[in-house]
């Protein structure tokens, strides 16, 4: 069956370092990946998308890479900020374009 | 713009009482519409979408039914609510092929 697996242990890390989550997922031919953030009591917020034939997309202090042939996307949280302390989830959705799956989210901690 | 909003805010119920969340989507047409449920700590779960009125595709089997009454309109409900319904509700809407965007969510709690 398809799966998605984050790192379920906090990631703790001191202001302006570099964070980095992964994302793996087995059984899956995804169109593209998504990354979302979300703060403790609110929905997810979108913040990237990557599709199957890109490496990498930045937005800011984000960067998102895309390896379809290790079935793993990285997500790095370059410069960080206290502000960034967050559940950051990623999302695979298959090409029929309906549904996204969600992995079960990465929490990080940024201490000043 | 597009705005997605989400009543009631919070809610307690006692076990096998009814249940009805709605859903609300402005500024778009016929989005995609999807219910997800996050118990504590953990991912968001499926557990129904719409592509157009009156078309649900239901991912879990439970006590939980969702209608599509209007285009920008989307209805979860149980007819008799469970210990293990409580948790946080999430509606989102998308163009198909596209990010999904998040209501603000609804917090059950089953007692």
């Amino acid at each position: 069956s398809q799966k998605i697996e984050q790192n379920s242990e906090a990631l703790n890390i001191q202001e302006g370092k570099t964070a980095t989550l992964t994302c793996n997922y087995t059984n899956y031919s995804p169109a593209y990946l998504q990354w979302y953030r979300q703060d403790p009591g609110r929905g997810p917020v979108f913040l990237l998308l990557i599709r199957e034939n890109e490496k990498e997309k930045r937005k800011e202090r984000l960067k998102v890479t895309f390896d379809t042939t290790l079935k793993q996307s990285l997500f790095h949280i370059t410069a960080s900020q206290p502000a960034d302390s967050a559940t950051y989830l990623c999302a695979l959705e298959g090409a029929a374009g309906n549904k996204l799956t969600f992995g079960g989210g990465t929490r990080v901690l940024v201490k000043p | 713009s597009q705005t997605i909003h989400q009543w009631p805010a919070t809610l307690v119920q006692p076990v096998g009482s009814p249940l009805s969340l709605e859903c609300t989507v402005e500024g778009t047409s016929n989005p995609n519409l999807y219910w997800y449920r996050q118990a504590a700590g953990r991912g968001l779960q499926l557990l129904f979408y719409s592509v157009g009125i009156g078309q649900i595709s239901s991912e879990v089997p439970q006590n939980l039914s969702a209608s599509r009454p209007q285009d920008r309109q989307f209805i979860l409900s149980s007819k008799k609510l469970l210990l293990s319904d409580s948790g946080f509700y999430l509606c989102a809407w998308s163009v198909p092929g596209d990010t999904q965007y998040f209501g603000p969510g609804t917090r059950l709690t089953v007692l």
